[in-house]
């Protein structure tokens, strides 16, 4: 069965500090994988997605992730946050059973101080 | 180009009490997702509608939950009747096929005393 881990619940970094979320998958069939972010009272938008092409992916609002399939890792970069990026952020894996479905994981709430 | 409608945002029963969510999808969206985040959780499928029809309603709870999206567009999700556990955030979610990107609404905060 298809999931994926997050490490940490929480994250906090200081503003214009690297940002590393961390999310492990597993999947028996090579996996989409996609991370959102939800702001408060907000729905998940999409930050970016990994479908098999390029293994470093880029996202909105500077946020990168690199598909590592000997690692199963699927992390979640940023080289200087920005106070605007405290959030939720949750990593998903896509599979198909006719039609798309998603599982998410518990997510990582990312706490930036000035 | 609207986005992904909900109402209520809020809602407050007590357990054993109905209640209903409705949902908006964006326009020519052929995909309806429902999605419960329960706190500290990441969103749990319930039910997914391809047009008016259910795809995947594996992990509702058919005993109290029921979703119906009558002529393609617009869904309902009822709870009847309502438990403790059912306290969440119901996100209702729509791709333009099956296989797209889904777009989130902003949910309906569900409190159940």
């Amino acid at each position: 069965a298809q999931s994926v881990t997050q490490l940490g619940s929480h994250v906090s970094v200081s503003e214009g500090a690297l940002v590393l979320l961390r999310c492990n998958y597993s999947s028996s069939v090579p996996p989409y994988l996609f991370w959102y972010v939800q702001y408060p009272n907000q729905g998940l938008q999409l930050l970016l997605k990994y479908t098999s092409a390029a293994t470093l992916v880029k996202g909105i609002n500077g946020f990168e992730a690199e598909f590592k399939k000997s690692e199963t890792s699927f992390h979640l970069t940023k080289p200087s946050a920005h106070m605007r990026d405290a959030a939720e952020y949750f990593c998903a894996v896509s599979f198909f059973t006719g039609f798309q479905k998603l599982v998410f994981g518990t997510g990582t709430r990312l706490l930036v101080s000035p | 180009e609207a986005g992904v409608a909900q109402s209520p945002r809020y809602k407050i029963i007590e357990k054993r009490q109905s209640v209903a969510f409705w949902c908006n999808p964006i326009s020519g969206h052929a995909t309806l997702y429902w999605y419960q985040q329960i706190l500290g959780q990441g969103p749990k499928l319930l039910i997914q509608f391809q047009n008016n029809g259910v795809v995947d309603d594996s992990q509702l709870p058919k005993d109290r939950f029921s979703a119906e999206r009558l002529k393609g567009v617009d869904s309902t999700l009822k709870i009847q009747p309502a438990k403790l556990e059912d306290s969440a955030v119901y996100l209702c979610a729509s791709s333009l096929e099956s296989r797209g990107e889904q777009f989130f609404g902003p949910g309906t905060r569900l409190t159940v005393l």
